[in-house]
């Protein structure tokens, strides 16, 4: 069975204090690993897809990275907006898509 | 372009009522899917559909039905509402589904409570 874990599951952070958020995930042949950004009463938005492990994808401060066995997503110094639940996602070669519980990031001004 | 649109936002029902939760997507996608979201737990997919007249059970499919009449809709129904059906329902749609892995576009979500 597909399995998604995410660490740790809250992060404080001070404004300008980069940090990194991990997924680690145990896949029947990964045909995509997904990073998705999720704000209070909104439903999640998509942020990245990773396909190889190596690969690596880049949207303002935030960057996922991706291994065999994990994906990382680094945030160089957050701001407070970038505050949220960041989602990891894993797809399948049985075409399921499994997510994990989240990581909360409470950047502090 | 409204994206992917869920109502009601906010539902209470009494244990045993039944209810519909609606979605509808304008980005003519052909893959559309419904998630419940739980207090440290995982999105986890309920039922999902890959074009109009086809749909297919996920991981948590028991006490919902759904159906798919046309591209742009798939509504969710809650036959006879328990307590633990109590949770955040979302509405996801993509170009290819499961197929492609393509990304999910996401609703705001319906908030049910059952009492």
């Amino acid at each position: 069975e597909d399995q998604v874990t995410q660490s740790p599951e809250a992060l404080r952070l001070q404004e300008g204090e980069s940090s990194s958020l991990n997924c680690s995930y145990t896949v029947s042949g990964l045909r995509g690993l997904f990073w998705y950004r999720q704000d209070p009463g909104k439903g999640p938005e998509f942020l990245f897809t990773l396909y190889s492990a190596g690969e690596e994808k880049e949207k303002e401060r935030l960057k996922a990275t991706l291994t065999k066995k994990e994906s990382f997503l680094h945030i160089t110094a957050p701001k407070p907006e970038d505050s949220a639940t960041y989602l990891c996602a894993v797809g399948s070669n049985d075409y399921k898509l499994s997510f994990g519980a989240g990581t909360t990031v409470t950047v502090r001004a | 372009n409204a994206g992917v649109t869920q109502t009601p936002k906010f539902q209470v029902l009494k244990t045993g009522q039944s209810m519909t939760l609606q979605c509808a997507q304008d980005m003519n996608h052909e893959y559309m899917s419904w998630y419940r979201q739980d207090p440290g737990m995982g999105l986890r997919l309920i039922h999902y559909s890959v074009g109009a007249g086809i749909t297919d059970q996920g991981e948590v499919p028991n006490g919902y039905n759904v159906s798919r009449s046309t591209t742009e809709d798939f509504p969710l129904r809650l036959l006879s509402a328990a307590p633990s059906q109590t949770s955040v329902y979302f509405c996801a749609s993509s170009y290819s589904g499961l197929k492609g892995h393509s990304p999910l576009h996401f609703g705001n979500g319906t908030r049910l409570t059952v009492t």
